[in-house]
């Protein structure tokens, strides 16, 4: 299975853009890359994807590395409502549907 | 607004006695996936549903079920749940016509084995 590695934990203060990073060495070409977030209690949510060329919507940008083997989700000014674990996917077609392959997530505080 | 219900939110059943957890949608979409996520671990796919159509995860315990009597609704049956799945479990949907194919999640089912 594809495999996708982002660091633990990241700490970020209020107002402040946040960089998540996040390795996948061996995406094929035809893995999208999803990121999706948990907070507190809650299902994961959809956040953001793409395939080659970076992508903005109203929760996040998505940067995509040029050899597509790392991508970095933006969130321009954190709030302390984007504290969860943030997780970075590679959708994959596979025995006939689309199938997410989760990281293990990388768990954001956010400070006043 | 659409969207997808677990219930119940918390689940506490007896070593080897038999355990449903239920889902419903109301988006109308044609997949349903049945997600398990164990403390501190990221969701793992267990097995989804293409319409009628089942697809299990190689991997998926046999001790895992899942039913699909209509669009709506989902069950994952349990038959003999041991302390190790102890766990949330994550229903989720999507439609293969949407936008990003993106998976709506709905707030998960933890079950706690005695």
């Amino acid at each position: 299975d594809a495999k996708t590695t982002q660091p633990n934990s990241m700490e970020s203060n209020e107002e402040e853009p946040v960089h998540l990073p996040c390795n996948h060495s061996t995406i094929s070409g035809t893995d999208y890359i999803h990121w999706y977030r948990q907070l507190p209690s809650q299902g994961p949510e959809y956040v953001i994807h793409g395939l080659t060329s970076n992508v903005n919507n109203r929760m996040a940008s998505l940067a995509i590395a040029e050899d597509r083997k790392s991508s970095t989700l933006i969130l321009h000014r954190a709030t302390l409502r984007d504290a969860a674990v943030y997780y970075c996917i590679l959708r994959r077609f596979s025995g006939g549907y689309n199938k997410l392959i989760f990281g293990a997530g990388t768990r954001l505080a956010v400070h006043p | 607004d659409a969207m997808v219900i677990q219930n119940p939110r918390y689940q506490v059943t007896q070593f080897g006695k038999p355990v449903t957890l239920s889902c419903s949608q109301t988006l109308n979409h044609n997949v349903m996936y049945w997600y398990q996520q164990k403390s501190s671990q990221a969701p793992k796919l267990l097995f989804h549903y293409y319409d009628k159509d089942f697809n299990n995860e190689a991997d998926t315990p046999d001790n895992f079920q899942s039913r699909r009597p209509n669009t709506s609704f989902c069950f994952l049956d349990i038959r003999s749940p041991g302390l190790g799945d102890a766990a949330m479990y994550l229903c989720a949907t999507s439609s293969p016509r949407g936008r990003a194919d993106e998976q709506y999640f709905g707030p998960g089912t933890r079950l706690t084995v005695t």
